[in-house]
Order: structure tokens, then C-alpha cells, then sequence
């Protein structure tokens, strides 16, 4: 099956830096990605949808300015982490899909995820 | 407002039971849904869906029944095996082939050998 890659697995960073997580496609060209987060014991909420070569669309609350989407190419988009605080320490999972005839499919494969702990 | 809810946080069952793992929506809008598997530190993988012109879908030891006129669905495992545990996710999908994922909570379901 498809595989998506996220990197890094896990990261710890002062509050104030940014971070910056990718996410690949390794055996397919995705034309869109998600990103989610995942707090402890919740669901995982959709922060944005990102198509190769435009602007990302942001879900209702989340900050664009602070998590910055960029789909650079159909197997690579990062999520950036701007001037980070302790509240956005989360799991942050990124999913590619393959849209096939322009409709919904069920093959949206996700990433093994991202840890974030900001101290 | 949460619109796909998974109301039993955990579920546990015995090796080779039957596991039946719930999720109800309001929204609806919603014609297709997913369920997924999810083991700590890792990405959901996909597990089955169902398409809301169907009322049920089976593929192996899964199978997920659809409800919509009570908006609930439900996945039945079995029979249910040690490897089966982890955290199952129920999703809902839009109308109009909208790839935009709308999740449940979660529900950590437990077997026991």
C-alpha cells in the first residue's frame, strides 16, 4: 500500500522557536494533503487541507500565520510551527490522498505522526 | 459541537467474541464513513468503509452496518483477537465527494486472550 512519511518523529523545542514538520508521499503523487492535530484522549481535528501549488484552506479557528502549509510538490508538504508555546504541544499526523476522477476515495493514508512538545 | 461521536471511551472483550464498536453523527450531510485502527504513537490506517446508498459492507472479520435514519453506524469484529487492540476511529465524510474527515473521539477497544 501507499506509504506517508513524516519527519521528525518527535521533537522538543523552546517556546518561542519554530518548527517545521514534513510530510512525503514515498510511492505516490499526492494531490492533497491534511494535516490534523491530535490532543490526548481527543479526536483528530483537521487544521487544513493543502493542494500542490496553491494556498492551504484552513479550518475555523486555526491560526494560518502561526501554521504555515506549504505543498511544494505532489510528494512533499511541510507544517510549520511559528514562534511555538507550550499550548500547541500536540501529535500533529498528516494524511495524502489520491483523487481519482475528481471524487471521494477511501485511500487517504496518513503518517505515522509528530510529537511537539514545546517546553 | 461535535458532530461523529464514539460515547464508550473503552471496550473490552474476550479472544474470539464478538466486538461491536459504536458511532453516531448529526450531520446529515455525511454519505460516507470510515472506520479506522490506530495503535499509540502512530498514524490511523484505514480498516473499511461504507458508502450511504449501503447499509452494510463486511470485508474479512469487519464488517460496518450503516443506520441512517437513527444516524448510527457500527463496526462488529469477529471473531475479535489480541492484535485487534488498539483505538478505533469512526469518520464521516460530506456530500459531493468532499475528502474532509470529521472524527470521532475514539473508542480503545481491548482483547483478552
Amino acid at each position: 500500500g501507499a506509504v506517508v512519511s513524516q519527519h521528525p518523529s518527535r521533537v522538543i523545542c523552546k517556546s518561542g522557536t519554530s518548527v517545521k514538520i514534513e510530510c512525503r508521499s514515498l510511492d505516490f503523487q499526492a494531490t492533497t494533503m491534511f494535516w490534523y492535530r491530535q490532543f490526548p484522549k481527543q479526536s483528530l481535528m483537521l487544521m487544513a487541507t493543502s493542494n500542490e501549488g496553491s494556498k492551504a484552506t484552513y479550518e475555523q479557528g486555526v491560526e494560518k500565520d502561526k501554521f504555515l502549509i506549504n505543498h511544494a510538490s505532489l510528494t512533499l508538504s511541510t507544517l510549520t510551527v511559528t514562534s511555538a508555546h507550550p499550548e500547541d504541544s500536540s501529535f500533529y499526523i498528516c494524511s495524502a490522498s489520491i483523487l481519482e476522477g475528481g471524487g471521494f476515495t477511501d485511500t487517504q493514508y496518513f503518517g505515522p505522526g509528530t510529537r511537539l512538545t514545546v517546553l | 459541537d461535535q458532530q461523529v461521536k464514539q460515547n464508550s471511551p473503552s471496550l473490552s472483550v474476550q479472544e474470539g467474541r464478538i466486538s461491536i464498536l459504536n458511532c453516531d453523527y448529526t450531520n446529515s450531510m455525511f454519505d460516507y464513513f470510515l472506520w479506522y485502527k490506530k495503535y499509540p504513537a502512530e498514524g490511523p490506517t484505514f480498516l473499511i468503509s461504507i458508502s450511504s446508498i449501503k447499509d452494510k459492507n463486511e470485508d474479512g472479520r469487519f464488517t460496518v452496518f450503516l443506520n441512517k435514519s437513527a444516524k448510527h453506524l457500527s463496526l462488529h469484529i469477529v471473531p475479535s483477537q489480541p492484535g485487534d487492540s488498539a483505538v478505533y476511529f469512526c469518520a464521516a465524510a460530506g456530500q459531493g465527494g468532499s475528502e474532509k474527515l470529521v472524527f470521532g473521539k475514539g473508542t480503545k477497544l481491548t482483547v483478552n486472550p
